[in-house]
């Protein structure tokens, strides 16, 4: 089946510390892969996106991800973590459906957590 | 601005009752999308529409009705509410031909 997985439901760092939210595809061809942040009693926002092409992809607020083939993931990554970073992030991959449009298909997050 | 207005914020629902939650994009996308997040489950795909045709539809159950009664609205009608249906329902758009999709606020239900 064609979806993605987050393997760490729970990550806590230090603030100023380095983080890498890690995200595995399954998908036949070339997948587009998506991060999203999802803030307390909000909505999701789009930190980036990979179309095919550069392998790493930079997004909002520092956020980058790079694209593995190899590896089949598309790891999330930031040099600094700021406590406005503690969110749930979410990994996605567009599904196509023959005829029928698209979907997003989810990862089942990864929550954030920032000690001081 | 918010460019995806979701109405209500909070809705609480009384088993077997019916209603209306409400979608409007302001980003000139003419695909539309409907999505689920529960605490037993992660973010699940409902429906898409694309000009106001429904594309797609991956919820079991007929109590589940979008509507599109114009080309930036779609409505999500819920009838015969369960318990388990208390979830949050976030309404989506993109332009048809790409792929990120961009996501209003969410409508809390809880269906007591």
């Amino acid at each position: 089946a064609q979806s993605v997985t987050q393997p760490d439901a729970r990550v806590t760092v230090s603030e100023g510390a380095s983080l890498q939210l890690r995200c595995k595809y399954s998908y036949f061809g070339t997948p587009y892969l998506f991060w999203y942040v999802q803030y307390p009693r909000q909505g999701l926002q789009l930190l980036l996106k990979y179309y095919p092409g550069d392998p790493v992809v930079q997004g909002v607020n520092g956020f980058e991800a790079e694209f593995s083939k190899s590896n089949s993931s598309f790891h999330l990554r930031k040099a600094s973590v700021h406590w406005s970073d503690w969110a749930v992030y979410f990994c996605a991959v567009r599904i196509m459906q023959q005829g029928t449009g698209s979907k997003l298909s989810f990862g089942k997050g990864a929550k954030l957590t920032v000690s001081p | 601005d918010p460019k995806i207005i979701q109405k209500p914020k909070y809705l609480v629902a009384v088993t077997g009752s019916e209603k209306i939650l409400i979608c409007e994009q302001y980003l000139g996308h003419n695909a539309m999308y409907w999505y689920r997040q529960s605490a037993k489950k992660p973010l699940e795909f409902m429906f898409s529409y694309s000009y106001q045709k429904l594309m797609d539809n991956q919820t079991a159950s007929s109590r589940f009705q979008p509507q599109s009664s114009k080309k930036n609205h779609l409505d999500l009608q819920i009838t015969a509410l369960k318990p388990d249906d208390s979830a949050t329902y976030f309404c989506a758009s993109s332009h048809r031909g790409r792929a990120e999709q961009f996501f209003g606020p969410g409508t809390r239900l809880t269906v007591l």
